[in-house]
């Protein structure tokens, strides 16, 4: 039973197109967030969601949106899409307080802007 | 402006051997460390944490080591297994907690090649 799930694994669309990622946790966490690791490999945070609030956002373009409907998922929609935004996105989730396990994440969706 | 480094992209080690990856740091406000495995298209996998106020932290074949005054962390593995073979990630919070909402720093990331 996967942890955190998020879909689709692959995403090929043009420039301009709007797209959204999916992610869901089943471990009950409270906090979910959105990273992303570009071209540099570099792990970046995005955002973070708290009990249905925004926690942070990293300077992120306001093209960027996460929606939260409840506290076990945390999509992320994408309008406009760039070249620039060709990238691996992580989802994690983890419970605040609990120091030992870290984040948990997703095994990434690959997008690529065309 | 990188606040977690990680020198060195890659590290090659011979199996049954101790493999070493080093992380240094900035932010003195950084109180808890974690190290992060990741295997091509998966997500990166917790690994081992350490909590500022310890010097050492042990998980059977895997030990943290951090010093503060050096800003410096690193990780051995030992013995090395053909399985290490990964990117390893040194990843830092600031609000002392490992899971804290405040977001994790990552390195870089470095790849552990074990050859047989």
């Amino acid at each position: 039973d996967t942890a955190v799930s998020q879909t689709p694994k692959y995403l090929v669309t043009q420039m301009g197109n709007d797209k959204s990622i999916k992610c869901e946790q089943n471990l009950g966490h409270d906090t979910m967030y959105w990273y992303k690791q570009d071209s540099k490999k570099f792990l970046k945070i995005m955002f973070s969601y708290n009990n249905k609030e925004l926690i942070i956002n990293e300077t992120v373009p306001n093209r960027f949106s996460p929606k939260s409907p409840d506290k076990a998922h945390l999509n992320l929609h994408i309008n406009s899409l760039e070249l620039g935004d060709s990238a691996v996105y992580f989802c994690a989730s983890s419970q605040t307080g609990i120091t030992t396990d870290g984040y948990t994440f997703g095994s990434g969706t690959r997008l690529t802007v065309v | 402006d990188q606040q977690v480094k990680q020198n060195s992209p890659s590290l090659s080690v011979q199996e049954g051997r101790i493999s070493i990856l080093n992380c240094d740091y900035t932010n003195s406000m950084f109180d808890y460390f974690l190290w992060y495995k990741k295997y091509p298209a998966e997500g990166p996998t917790f690994l081992i944490s350490i909590s500022s106020i310890k010097d050492k932290n042990e998980d059977g074949r895997f030990t943290v080591f951090l010093n503060k005054s050096a800003k410096h962390l690193s990780l051995h593995i030992v013995p090395s297994q053909p399985g290490d073979s990964a990117v390893y990630f040194c990843a830092a919070s600031a609000l002392n907690s490992g899971g804290g909402a405040d977001g994790l720093t990552f390195g870089k990331g470095t790849h552990l090649i074990i050859q047989p």
